[in-house]
């Protein structure tokens, strides 16, 4: 079964400095999405993408947050400085659209120190 | 109000039990929704998705009320392995619209 993977699996990086999280989308599916899950709270939404453009973003998803689709397969999801609070799990996630189900990758861990 | 409500648990079960978990929904505007099982730090998988007429998947089966806004889970004969966070899940319609999350109910299944 085709699967939305994500690299890498875990990143540390310090407070200020930036991040990349990366991506690779079911290949033939055209919506891709960004969550994110404190540890303890619950799985919340960051931002959707189609068409190389932002759909809909969270206010979680201020100036320091930016996604990109830099060729036909990776989705990216770049923080510029990374805060203590943005220590979490982002999932990735994609689908065909029409209400279809999404499909979650396992995730990167992000802590921040 | 929060968007999407859950117990959170956990409920502590024999195996074999059977156990229902309840979801509300807030925004009526809802089309689409779904449970989700979320093992400890990995990601959410897709249960099953709820239709208004209720469905069953084996031992589990869902329903819907679209007028009191409300979603269950029903698990029958369970094992083990079902023990997890138990995500209920909403979606607006329209194409690319963000699913919104419950706080999910945590599931422990005993010998």
């Amino acid at each position: 079964e085709p699967e939305v993977t994500q690299t890498p699996s875990h990143q540390v990086t310090q407070m200020g400095q930036e991040v990349i999280l990366r991506c690779v989308p079911i290949s033939n599916h055209l919506y891709f999405y960004w969550y994110r899950q404190i540890l303890g709270q619950k799985v919340e939404f960051l931002v959707s993408f189609y068409n190389n453009e932002i759909s809909e973003k969270s206010e979680i998803f201020d100036d320091q947050f930016s996604v990109e689709r830099p060729d036909g397969s990776n989705f990216t999801l770049k923080i510029r400085s990374t805060k203590l609070e943005d220590s979490a799990m982002y999932f990735c996630a994609s689908d065909t659209g029409l209400n279809s189900p999404l499909h979650f990758g396992n995730g990167t861990r992000l802590t921040v120190t | 109000r929060k968007e999407v409500e859950q117990d959170p648990g956990p409920f502590n079960v024999p195996e074999g039990a059977t156990v229902a978990f309840n979801c509300t929904y807030s925004n009526s505007a809802s089309q689409s929704f779904f449970w989700y099982r979320q093992d400890c730090r990995k990601e959410p998988k897709l249960l099953m998705s709820v239709y208004s007429s209720g469905n069953e998947d084996g031992r589990f089966t869902a329903q819907l009320n679209r007028a009191s806004q409300y979603i269950s889970l029903l698990i029958r004969d369970s094992k083990l392995s079902d023990s997890a966070t138990y995500l209920c899940v909403v979606r607006r319609s329209g194409t690319a619209s963000k699913l919104t999350f419950g706080t999910g109910t945590r599931l422990q299944v005993t010998l």
